[in-house]
This record gives structure tokens, C-alpha cells and sequence, in this order.
């Protein structure tokens, strides 16, 4: 079935270094495909999307692009901060409307 | 309301006992959610229900997890005879189905802390 893999956290960064959280996909089509944030204590907000491939998502700094060749969605920042750390998963369509999520890579920026 | 939500925040029980965690999602908001998100995993999804009817229960880990929805509106999600393995965050998620709704659409509740000691 249609399934998301996230690289493993805990990514621990200094503030301003560079993002990447690797996120890959197996689903059949292209479906749509998705990051969400968790800030600690809040439900899960969508950070970015992608409908189609070769699509770029964007949000607060935050950048994914929609590759079908590799089957990834890896999100990027140029420049990380201490509000940034939070819990991100990687997301796409499942059945009946519902999303199946990959199982999360925390982020923690240092100061 | 403004956004989904969920209550209790927080709920200790003890093992064996029956829990009930509620969600009140945002109005007219057609389709709800349940997913669980244990410690060091990822998003399990458990039920989802369009209106009043659950066409996709498949998540459910028991029979000892039950949920309704009423009125299309709030939702409870009862687990009996609680174990320690139930310990989790469970997190409610409401969305209106058509453009732009569906998975597109997603609002998440901050969820119930379930901890069976």
C-alpha cells in the first residue's frame, strides 16, 4: 500500500544552518503530498503542499519540490531558528479522504 | 467553533478502567478523524467519519476502541479496559469535503494525552 518514509530524527542544528529532512514516498499515481509541523504542545498544522509533480511548496522559509523521478519530497531551509523546532511530517492521500503520515523527524535549533 | 477541539487535554486512568476522549470539530465540517501518535512513532489512523457514519474503521487497534458521532458534529472516542500500551496522544482532525477540502483541508485539534498507569 501506499506508504511515507522520514529520515530518523532527533536534527539537531545551530541557528541559521541549513535544513534538509528527506522524506520519500511509495503510492501508486502522483498524489498529492504534504508537510506538517508540530510546535510541542499543538496539534499539527499543514506546513506545505505539492499537487503535481515538479510542484515546489513554500511556507515560512520552508521549501519541498515534488521530484516522481526519485519519489521524494524533502523539505528545505536556508537558514533555520530557534522557533523552528518542532516535530515535521511527511504526508500523502490514503483512502476515504484520509492522510497517511511517515513518522516524524524532530527538529531542535540551538541558539 | 474557531478550531478543533479536544478535551480532556490530559487524562492519567488507570489500567482496566473504560476512557472517553472527545472532539469537537470546526462547524460544518463534514469529515472527522481520529489518528493516535505514540511515543517515538508516527501518525496511526484509526477511524474516519463523513456525517454521522463511519465508512472507514479500518485503524481501529481493538475491539475495545469504539467511536461515535452525533449530530454530525462532536465526536467521542471510548476505549474500554484500558491498557498500558494505549498510552498515546490522540489527535481529532476535521475538514469539509469538496475544493479545497478533503485532505487539502485539514484542521487538527492539540489532542488528549492518554497516559493508563
Amino acid at each position: 500500500g501506499d506508504s511515507v518514509t522520514q529520515m530518523e530524527g532527533p536534527v539537531t542544528l545551530s541557528e541559521e544552518a541549513f535544513l534538509t529532512i528527506n522524506c520519500t514516498y511509495t503510492a501508486t499515481g502522483y498524489p498529492s503530498l504534504f508537510w506538517y509541523v508540530q510546535y510541542p504542545g499543538e496539534g499539527l498544522q499543514l506546513l506545505l503542499k505539492a499537487t503535481k509533480a515538479d510542484d515546489k511548496g513554500s511556507n515560512k522559509g520552508f521549501e519541498a519540490t515534488y521530484r516522481k523521478e526519485t519519489t521524494s519530497f524533502h523539505l528545505e531551509k536556508g537558514s533555520v531558528q530557534v522557533s523552528d523546532s518542532a516535530v515535521y511530517f511527511c504526508a500523502l492521500p490514503g483512502g476515504y479522504n484520509k492522510l497517511i503520515f511517515g513518522a516524524g523527524t524532530r527538529l531542535a535549533v540551538h541558539p | 467553533g474557531a478550531g478543533v477541539s479536544q478535551s480532556p487535554s490530559n487524562k492519567v486512568t488507570e489500567k482496566g478502567k473504560d476512557v472517553e476522549l472527545r472532539c469537537d470539530p470546526i462547524s460544518g465540517h463534514t469529515a472527522l478523524y481520529w489518528y493516535r501518535q505514540s511515543l517515538g512513532q508516527g501518525l496511526e489512523f484509526l477511524i474516519y467519519f463523513q456525517g454521522n457514519s463511519a465508512p472507514d474503521k479500518s485503524g481501529l487497534p481493538s475491539d475495545r476502541f469504539s467511536a461515535e458521532r452525533t449530530g454530525g458534529s462532536v465526536s467521542t472516542l471510548t476505549i474500554q479496559r484500558t491498557q498500558q500500551e494505549d498510552s498515546a496522544v490522540y489527535l481529532c482532525a476535521s475538514s469539509v469535503l469538496g475544493p479545497m477540502g478533503g485532505v487539502y483541508g485539514y484542521t487538527f485539534g492539540s489532542g488528549t494525552r492518554l497516559t493508563v498507569v
